[in-house]
């Protein structure tokens, strides 16, 4: 199965502040998912990102707040942008394979 | 709009106790039902379901599907304190890939 490279793997960040996640998958992959996760609930899909083209975005999310960039077919990132406490989260990011899906190692989020 | 329930939200018991963890759903187009693991953040793959009355088996972890009720099961047998983690299951649809998952049934084992 795909090797998904996920960084960082936790930060503590500012209010009001900007944090860009990373993920580097080891193949070529079309779609790119990523997930949020808040304390204490199960995971919401945020977007999916496709190479060459914006990202869809799920009902209650949007790109000013959520920008997604796909430069190519293994590396996608995802920026939670103007942080308030409610967007502390695990963020995940997985691909889809034919036997299931992968995700990422995670990245635990607090905004203080 | 796709819908997961697991039940129960929580459970404990003892080393060596075998274990039925449930999952119910609601999906337009099913194509698959996904079990996974969480312990710390990532969750780690389990099953993947797609026909009904076939079951998967994987050491003491086995599930199955059933597609008439709409259902799945995850069973555990022998539990070790490793089993603990947060179980969770989800749905995906045909044309559509991405999941809908359950609250997550978290399971602790106690030695």
């Amino acid at each position: 199965s795909a090797v998904i490279s996920q960084k960082p793997s936790r930060d503590i960040c500012q209010r009001g502040t900007s944090l860009t996640i990373q993920c580097q998958v080891d193949s070529q992959v079309t779609m790119m998912f990523w997930y949020r996760q808040q304390p204490g609930q199960s995971l919401t899909l945020i977007a999916t990102a496709n190479q060459g083209s914006e990202a869809t975005y799920e009902s209650g999310f949007v790109i000013d707040k959520f920008p997604i960039s796909r430069p190519n077919l293994t590396f996608s990132t995802l920026t939670v942008s103007n942080m308030s406490p409610e967007d502390s989260s695990i963020y995940l990011c997985s691909v889809g394979e034919e036997y299931g899906y992968t995700f990422g190692s995670g990245t635990r989020l607090t905004v203080v | 709009e796709d819908k997961v329930v697991q039940s129960p939200l929580s459970l404990v018991v003892h080393e060596g106790d075998t274990v039925t963890l449930n999952c119910s759903y609601e999906v337009t187009n099913f194509r698959s039902l996904l079990w996974y693991k969480q312990e710390k953040k990532a969750p780690t793959f389990l099953f993947m379901l797609t026909s009904s009355g076939i079951e998967k088996k994987s050491g003491r972890l086995s599930s199955i599907l059933d597609k008439k009720e709409l259902f799945s099961i995850l069973n555990i047998t022998a539990t070790q304190t490793g089993d603990s983690a947060i179980y969770l299951c989800a749905v995906e649809r045909f044309g559509n890939e991405k999941l809908t998952f359950g609250t997550g049934t978290r399971l602790t084992i106690i030695p």
